[in-house]
Formats: C-alpha cells, structure tokens, sequence
C-alpha cells in the first residue's frame, strides 16, 4: 500500500513564530487532506488539497503531486496551534481508503 | 449542525468481555470508517462500509466486526478485547469517497480501556 511520511515529527515553536509541515507519499493520490488533532482527541479538516495551493487565515497548503509531496504552513503561530497535524491520502485505486502519515506534534510556546 | 457522534466517549470494559462502540451520521453520507488510533500514533484504517458493502482491511484482526444496519449509524464490535486493543476509536464519514474535493469528516472518537 501507499507509504506516507511526515516531518518533522515533532516541532516547538515560540509564539509568533512561522513554520513548514511535510507530508510525503509513496504513490500517486486522488485525495489528499490535512488534518489538526487538538488535546481532545478531535480530528478536524484544514484542507483537502491533492493538488495547487489553498490558503484559509494563518494557514495555507500546496500539494506537487508530481512531485508527491504536499506542504502546510502555519504563520504567527499561537498557543491553540498546539496539537498533531496529520496528512491522510486516498490512491485512484483504492479512492474510499484514506491513510494517514505518522503526524507532526506541534508545541507553541506563548 | 450535521454531525458525526459516538457514544461513549469514555468506555471501560473487562478483558475477553464484549463491547460495541456506536457511530451515527447525520450528514447522509454513504461511507463511513472506523479507525484505531494508540498513543501517539496515526489513526490505523480498520474497515468501512461503502453504503451496505463491507470493506476489511487485511490486517484487521477477526476479533474486531461491524455492523451497518442503516445509513445513519454503524457499529464496532469488539469480540473479546485484549489489553492491546486498548485505544481511541474515531468513526469518520465521506459522501462518496470518490471526488478529489472530498472531506472526511470524524466524530470526537471513543477512548477504550481494558481492564
């Protein structure tokens, strides 16, 4: 099945602070979303972005799916930032299976 | 709001006793998913149900089952659960599964414990 890597796996920020999350995957992909992960447990959706570059607020994406990796970045990050960022893919051949990278755990320091 | 739920949010349950974890939607999606998620890992795929078809992944083990009686709500169940299966549980939904923009959308999940 398809491999999906993330880095870094950790990551401590001061707040204010920029930074870039990699997700990189083995094949190629008709779907690909970014995930937050809060203290809580809750999964919520940043992004669905297999391709091009998406922004919302502080945070935007870009996927090179030629290239099979894709790219969050987080600008004057804060303390709510907190939490695991996780990037999922689905393959055209296996389109209903999403699978997840390993995360990025992310700690913004006020 | 559309939703996805589950209940329990916490659940303790004996080792080798059976226990049902419960999904419901909202949303009138035809996919729904469980996932295994331990300490500090991803979030592991364990099956889905595309409408009423039953999708296993192959490394699932035979002691974990689902159910989908209807659209709106899908069932994990765990036959004889053993210390390892202790875990959070996180059903998600999609419409389709199939267009590139769509989202999965997850319940808060359900944290399993045994004992």
């Amino acid at each position: 099945g398809i491999q999906v890597e993330q880095s870094p796996p950790d990551l401590i920020l001061q707040e204010g602070a920029n930074s870039t999350l990699r997700c990189n995957f083995s094949d190629s992909v008709n779907n690909l979303q970014w995930f937050h992960q809060n203290p809580w447990g809750q999964l919520i959706n940043l992004f669905y972005i297999p391709s091009g570059t998406k922004q919302n607020g502080r945070l935007s994406a870009t996927t090179v799916a030629t290239e099979r990796y894709s790219l969050l970045y987080i600008s004057s990050s804060q303390t709510t930032d907190s939490g695991v960022y996780f990037c999922a893919v689905s393959t055209f051949y296996n389109f209903n299976k999403f699978y997840f990278g390993s995360g990025t755990k992310l700690n913004v320091k006020p | 709001d559309a939703m996805v739920i589950q209940n329990p949010r916490y659940q303790v349950t004996q080792f080798g006793k059976p226990v049902t974890l419960s999904c419901s939607q909202t949303l009138n999606h035809n996919v729904m998913y469980w996932y295994q998620q331990k300490s500090s890992q991803a979030p592991k795929l364990l099956f889905h149900y595309y409408d009423k078809d039953f999708n296993n992944e192959a490394d699932t083990p035979d002691n974990f089952q689902s159910r989908r009686p209807n659209t709106s709500f899908c069932f994990l169940d765990i036959r004889s659960p053993g210390l390892g299966d202790a875990a959070m549980y996180l059903c998600a939904t999609s419409l389709r599964g199939t267009a590139t923009n769509e989202k999965l959308f997850f319940g808060s999940g359900t944290q399993l414990s045994v004992l």
